[in-house]
């Protein structure tokens, strides 16, 4: 069974700080995904990454996939208010059809 | 274009009942998948559907069941429902459904069982 841990489960910080979210695995994946939730909508998929060692950029989030394809990190700089959801890994292998979900990072992020 | 609708939004039953969820992909796509989402587990994988076909299942029990239709809707079923079952089921589309295709989430339908 392919498990996916995301640490911190709980993170609260101030508007502008920077910080790391961790998505760990001991299991190869072919691509990993990250995903934030709102509170009352469904996830909402914000990148895909499919190469070891590829890092991309959106604004001001940055998203690593680990050289073996195991692990991933999503940090964001200068958080803002708007940043505050719950981040949500998610990994696919092969012909799977399915995802296999973390369970995800509650960002905080006070005014 | 219109996004994954679900309907229900919300639904309180009580145990023993069984209810049926409804999902409206977004126009072309043909995989929907349907995910379990409780505070203590996470979001966890019930099953995708891609033209009419259970392509894959995961570990739930066979009270839980689904079905799509030529137009790519899809339905899941529930029956003899526990107080477990509470929880937020998800809904998710793709064109092809698969590790590297984009799945778009409906926002959910909120089952609670007493």
């Amino acid at each position: 069974t392919q498990l996916l841990e995301q640490s911190p489960q709980f993170l609260s910080i101030q508007e502008g700080e920077n910080l790391t979210v961790y998505c760990n695995s001991s299991s190869v994946f072919s691509s990993l995904q990250w995903y934030r939730q709102e509170p009352g909508e469904g996830p909402v998929l914000l990148v895909t990454v499919v190469t070891g060692g590829e890092v991309k950029k959106l604004k001001r989030l940055t998203f690593q996939f680990g050289d073996a394809r195991k692990d991933s990190s999503l940090h964001i700089t200068a958080a803002q208010p708007g940043d505050t959801g719950l981040y949500l890994c998610a990994g696919g292998g092969g012909s799977n059809y399915k995802l296999t979900f973390g369970k995800g990072t509650l960002l905080t992020v006070n005014p | 274009k219109a996004g994954v609708t679900q309907t229900p939004r919300y639904l309180i039953k009580t145990r023993g009942q069984q209810v049926t969820l409804s999902c409206s992909p977004i126009s072309g796509h043909r995989s929907v998948s349907w995910y379990q989402q409780t505070p203590g587990q996470g979001l966890q994988f019930l099953f995708e559907y891609f033209s009419e076909t259970q392509r894959n299942k995961g570990n739930f029990p066979g009270r839980f069941s689904g079905r799509q239709f030529s137009n790519s809707r899809s339905e899941m079923n529930v029956s003899t429902l526990e107080l477990g079952d509470s929880a937020l089921y998800l809904c998710a589309s793709s064109r092809e459904g698969g590790a590297f295709n984009e799945q778009f989430f409906g926002p959910g339908t909120r089952l609670t069982v007493l």
